[in-house]
């Protein structure tokens, strides 16, 4: 057990829907990260938080938003669902940015999103 | 940019067999390299980490080197077993901001 709580763990929706991915990261962390994992483009990156603030955004299509609330969870809004956004949604902790080298970020179970 | 570049898999191997899974990386500056192994159906688990030009990171049984000379940073095991049987991810991180590059996995099964 990581420490990182994601919900829900599945996930059926429709085209068009809306849908919002929790993450409660392990205790301490303050930067949160999401990624999406899909069978086609492997391992991508999203967005990264820290303590409230976004740090890095990476490949996050405009339909999605994400935000960390000063209980330092964080949330992923997936709106517009398209087929082709079925995948693993990950979300990953780690304590701090620039606590030395090595800094580990720790990964939570995933949320599997079924767009049908 | 930074990134990662790891063997495409799958790969299949007999139990006790050698395991090599190449990953190159590009980084500007110095960054910290990482192996994470994902089992089927779990999150990504650390497996191993170095953090500077020839350390080198273990952990049942696996391990791997940073070699600052050749950029890379390869994951062997001397003798898998079917336990082992994952997908495995290379990954850097930079210090500033602590932002992660993963590759594209690599998938292993071993068969008894």
């Amino acid at each position: 057990d990581s420490g990182v709580t994601q919900t829900p763990k599945h996930l059926i929706t429709a085209t068009g829907q809306r849908v919002t991915l929790r993450c409660s990261p392990r205790s301490g962390d303050l930067s949160v990260y999401w990624y999406q994992q899909s069978l086609d483009q492997g391992l991508q990156f999203l967005i990264q938080y820290y303590n409230g603030e976004e740090r890095a955004k990476g490949n996050i299509l405009e339909r999605f938003s994400a935000q960390q609330f000063p209980d330092l969870h964080s949330e992923l809004n997936l709106s517009s669902l398209e087929l082709g956004d079925s995948a693993l949604y990950f979300c990953a902790s780690s304590v701090s940015l620039d606590r030395g080298l090595g800094n580990t970020i720790y990964f939570g179970e995933g949320s599997w999103l079924t767009v049908v | 940019g930074d990134s990662v570049t790891q063997m495409e898999g799958p790969v299949t191997l007999s139990e006790e067999a050698f395991l090599t899974i190449n990953c190159t990386y590009t980084a500007t500056g110095y960054p910290s390299l990482f192996w994470y192994v994902q089992y089927p159906g779990e999150g990504l688990q650390l497996l191993l980490k170095a953090t500077k030009a020839d350390d080198k990171g273990s952990n049942k049984g696996f391990e791997a080197t940073y070699r600052k000379e050749t950029t890379s940073f390869h994951l062997e095991k001397g003798s898998v077993q079917v336990s082992d049987s994952a997908v495995y991810f290379c990954a850097l991180s930079v210090s500033t901001g602590n932002q992660f590059y993963f590759g594209t996995g690599t998938s292993l099964t071993v068969i008894p």
